[in-house]
């Protein structure tokens, strides 16, 4: 299957840790990219790889990825962290978002 | 730095055409895949179409195949999307992103241009 599967909402209380996961059979064969967006602004890359962190971003953002499934970890997540999360993979000829994951933080 | 600067977008009536353009600088464009990513109002994220480096390979989405058009510029470093026969359902931001190489798999995205179908 070409989908990725993500809960539609997740939220966590500052400091403490949250876990936001993708499914999808694409991802037993391909890596996985996660994004996060805040409102009115461009998607930003803060995983790639499956599980590395670009540049600048925060060491508080890990990724991991087992089987058909991936996960975005937030450890000791801020308030600037309330975002939509979108995780991103490809098939062979084209490429595929999650529906994304309301991350609130209070 | 990669900075991606989007231009076109505006209100256009169903059927009509609208031409986007994504203008690139700070990275070496003729190396990269491109790729053209949409979102609807308080909707997700969607792939639209992406563009190898070399212009050699291109694909789209089914949502839009046959009737929009990707193209890209190198010398000039720009991206362009070309979209005819508009629909109500086009209504998005549409996004020009940076890919790698190898992979049209977005890292830089642009700001973006509103693109509203209406009539």
């Amino acid at each position: 299957s070409s989908e990725l599967t993500q809960p539609s909402s997740v939220s966590v209380s500052p400091g403490q840790t949250v876990m936001i996961t993708c499914s999808g059979g694409v991802l037993a064969k391909k890596y996985a990219r996660w994004f996060q967006q805040k409102p009115g602004q461009a998607p930003v890359l803060v995983i790639h790889k499956d599980d590395e962190r670009p540049l600048g971003i925060p060491e508080r953002f890990s990724g991991s990825s087992s089987g058909t499934t991936v996960t975005l970890t937030i450890s000791g997540a801020q308030v600037e962290d309330e975002a939509d999360y979108y995780c991103y993979s490809a098939t062979d000829n084209n490429m595929v978002f999650g529906g994304g994951t309301r991350l609130t933080v209070l | 730095q990669v900075k991606l600067v989007e231009s076109g977008g505006g209100l256009v009536k169903p059927g009509g055409s609208l031409r986007l353009s994504c203008a690139a600088s700070g990275f070496t464009f003729s190396d990269h895949y491109m790729s053209w990513i949409r979102q609807a109002p308080g909707k997700g994220l969607e792939w639209v179409s992406y563009i190898a480096s070399s212009g050699s390979s291109i694909n789209y989405a089914d949502s839009v195949k046959g009737r929009f058009t990707i193209s890209r510029d190198n010398d000039k470093s720009s991206l362009y999307l070309q979209m005819n026969s508009l629909r109500v359902e086009d209504t998005a931001v549409y996004y020009c992103a940076r890919g790698t190489d190898l992979v049209p798999g977005p890292d830089y995205w642009g700001q973006g241009t509103l693109v509203t179908v209406s009539s």
